[in-house]
């Protein structure tokens, strides 16, 4: 079952320009929304990660917009770079136990 | 570089054939996590470890198991290949468990021919 839902599937963005990925979930225990970002070859690295106590949270040309009400949560990469291309992840997680789950990718190519 | 080795790289094996995929947390993790990542599955959660014991499982077939060992490192164990077990597997850790940076290895390329 797939908890949490990922769009686009494939995003290509042109230098300088924003990259918008957007995550839906369903299940309301989930209170912590981690953001992955993979490059070919490599294992998925913490982007930045955001609790729903606050609706935004802002790391440099990246920010996290978190709708508590709507169950979404997104990411927008402002001035994206062509070393910004990769495949990014949302991913929840509810509980002290709980693992987290993924939502299914979006591979970002960020051209010239 | 996250801290997390895996072992090995690639590995091409038979149908019916069984595996063992090794992982090292980084120094002072206590959790490890065991995921499968697949083109059109995306990254499944397999099985957690928390100093030794199993806290949490995912889609974790009956052929697969897990351990992990009291130096913290694991074994995932993969039995009676199919084709479909075809995948990358990837090992994270973290300090603790939950709402925490989980820190991911380079992971196994596992062929099954």
């Amino acid at each position: 079952q797939q908890q949490v839902k990922q769009s686009p599937q494939s995003l290509i963005v042109q230098k300088g320009g924003i990259s918008i990925i957007n995550c839906a979930y369903e299940n309301t225990a989930f209170d912590y929304f981690p953001w992955y970002q993979q490059f070919p070859g490599k294992g998925p690295a913490l982007l930045i990660a955001i609790r729903p106590d606050v609706s935004e949270k802002k790391e440099g040309r990246f920010t996290i917009s978190f709708n508590k009400s709507a169950k979404q949560f997104s990411l927008h990469i402002m001035d994206s770079q062509p070393g910004d291309s990769a495949t990014y992840f949302c991913a929840a997680s509810g509980g002290r136990n709980t693992p987290l789950v993924f939502g299914k990718g979006t591979r970002l190519s960020v051209i010239a | 570089d996250s801290g997390v080795t895996q072992t090995p790289k690639h590995l091409i094996t038979a149908t019916g054939q069984r595996v063992t995929l090794r992982c090292s947390p980084r120094s002072g993790d206590l959790s490890v996590y065991w995921y499968q990542q697949s083109l059109d599955q995306g990254l499944q959660f397999l099985i957690q470890y928390y100093n030794g014991e199993e806290r949490a499982k995912g889609n974790i077939l009956e052929r697969f198991s897990a351990q992990q060992f009291p130096d913290l490192h694991s074994e995932l164990n993969l039995s009676s290949l199919e084709l479909g077990d075809s995948a990358l597997y990837f090992c994270a850790s973290s300090p603790r468990q939950g709402r925490e940076t989980q820190y991911f290895g380079p992971g196994t390329r596992l062929l099954v021919l």
